[in-house]
């Protein structure tokens, strides 16, 4: 059954540095997402991508966040400069149009 | 706009007694709704997905949950719980025929399953 990957599983960075998170959604899907889940608290939208460009995005969403797909399988996270509350595990989704099917997640912790 | 309750942040049963999770949801347009499972230190599983037609509607590992416009639910339930049933469970809404409806979540239920 296809799925969706993410990497890496976990990652450790230090306040004000730059993070990728990668992610292969599954491959004839059109709509790609990251969510977030701060531990302990529900999972949070923070963007939608679709044909190239985002859709929609959440407040959470700021100037920090980038989003990307640089080719035709990956599409990646990127926080310019990590902060402490950015601590939480991340997961991308993607749908065509059925229910959303999740990655296993990436687990940040910037300390 | 569109949210979801989950009313109760963590659920005790003892094993082969019935599991009702409950959620509530609210939406502006008809709803696609969503039960997520999530076990320890993995990713969001999904349980089971109401869209039209039957209001109930099967999932995996012997979950079910019921679509009831007229209370605005969407409660979980499986008639006999087992221990690898512990987990957190997600209820989620999104708008009906919105492809790219970003899902949003209940706080989540923790189930746990006494032996």
């Amino acid at each position: 059954e296809p799925e969706v990957t993410q990497t890496p599983s976990h990652q450790v960075t230090q306040m004000g540095q730059e993070v990728i998170l990668r992610c292969v959604p599954i491959s004839n899907h059109l709509y790609f997402y990251w969510y977030r889940q701060i531990l302990g608290q529900k999972v949070e939208f923070l963007v939608s991508f679709y044909n190239n460009e985002i859709s929609e995005k959440s407040e959470i969403f700021d100037d920090q966040f980038s989003v990307e797909r640089p080719d035709g399988s990956n599409f990646t996270l990127k926080i310019r400069s990590t902060k402490l509350e950015d601590s939480a595990m991340y997961f991308c989704a993607s749908r065509d149009p059925g229910p959303p099917y999740f990655g296993p997640g990436t687990r940040l912790l910037v300390l | 706009a569109q949210s979801v309750t989950q009313l109760g942040s963590h659920v005790s049963v003892s094993e082969g007694a019935l599991v009702l999770l409950r959620c509530n949801y609210s939406s502006s347009v008809p709803p696609y709704l969503f039960w997520y499972v999530q076990y320890p230190n993995q990713g969001l599983q999904l349980l089971l997905k109401y869209t039209t037609g039957a209001t109930l509607v099967k999932g995996i590992n012997g979950f079910e949950a019921e679509f009831k416009k007229s209370e605005t639910s969407f409660h979980l339930t499986k008639p006999s719980a087992h221990m690898s049933d512990a987990a957190e469970y997600f209820c989620a809404v999104s708008g009906l025929n919105s492809g790219n409806t970003p899902l949003v979540f209940g706080k989540g239920t923790r189930l746990s399953v006494i032996a």
